[in-house]
């Protein structure tokens, strides 16, 4: 199973809201993503978690706190955000380092489209 | 630090007709190289990737990809094209000497398949 899912699918909030994005995978992968992906552009890389420890910060703005209660889970909260944050949200996960003989690819959830107005 | 570059912002091919779509890639180390595709509001799907070994590698829905260490590039291919296969195709390189859980994405290639 290479699934990673995601909830909501669709997400509006106005600025003033506090919502979270959700994220699951099942796969034992011990590194965990959030990009951030606007229309016909690449994915912009926000966080990452390896063994449940954050350990890349992509100097992401504050109204964006990320969470990763579990090896299994990964949550992004959002508080107080910008019409310009409003973007397809991705999860990611994959094997956490690059030993010999593990698989390397990144596996992605189908996204939640947030708008904030 | 890695990057990947993919020149073409589109590829516009007919179906049946065998289609390629570039990327070029610059690395430290050993190049950990990867293509996903991208269907309009869904996440990235990996099609396939090359680790080390055999410089053709297969990878899904008759998708293939050559690796060529002298031409740094890692050209994605399909022998005969779908309407289907139209999409946003991304290539990527996944960090090797820092941060290895990092991985970086070209612009990607908007491929249209026309009947």
């Amino acid at each position: 199973d290479t699934e990673v899912t995601q909830t909501p699918k669709h997400l509006v909030m106005g600025m003033t809201n506090k919502k979270s994005l959700k994220c699951e995978q099942h796969m034992g992968h011990r590194a965990m993503y959030w990009y951030k992906q606007k229309a016909k552009k690449p994915p912009e890389l926000m966080f990452v978690y390896s063994y449940e420890k954050l350990s890349i910060n992509e100097s992401v703005p504050s109204r964006f706190s990320p969470e990763c209660p579990n090896s299994s889970l990964l949550n992004l909260h959002l508080h107080a955000l910008q019409p310009e944050d409003s973007a397809l949200y991705l999860c990611a996960s994959s094997q956490a380092g690059i030993s010999e003989g593990k698989a390397l690819e990144q596996y992605f959830g189908p996204g939640t489209r947030l708008t904030v107005t | 630090a890695q990057s990947v570059a993919q020149p073409e912002d589109q590829v516009n091919v007919a179906e049946g007709n065998p289609l390629t779509v570039k990327c070029t890639y610059s690395v430290s180390g050993n190049p950990y190289l990867f293509w996903y595709v991208q269907y309009p509001n869904r996440g990235l799907q990996f099609l396939l990737k090359y680790i080390t070994g055999d410089n053709l590698v297969k990878g899904s829905y008759g998708f293939e990809a050559e690796f060529n260490k002298s031409q740094t590039s890692f050209h994605l291919k399909k022998p005969s094209a779908l309407v289907s296969d139209s999409a946003l195709y991304f290539c990527a390189v996944r960090e090797t000497r820092y941060n290895f859980n990092k991985f970086y994405f070209g612009s990607g290639t908007k491929l249209n398949v026309k009947p």
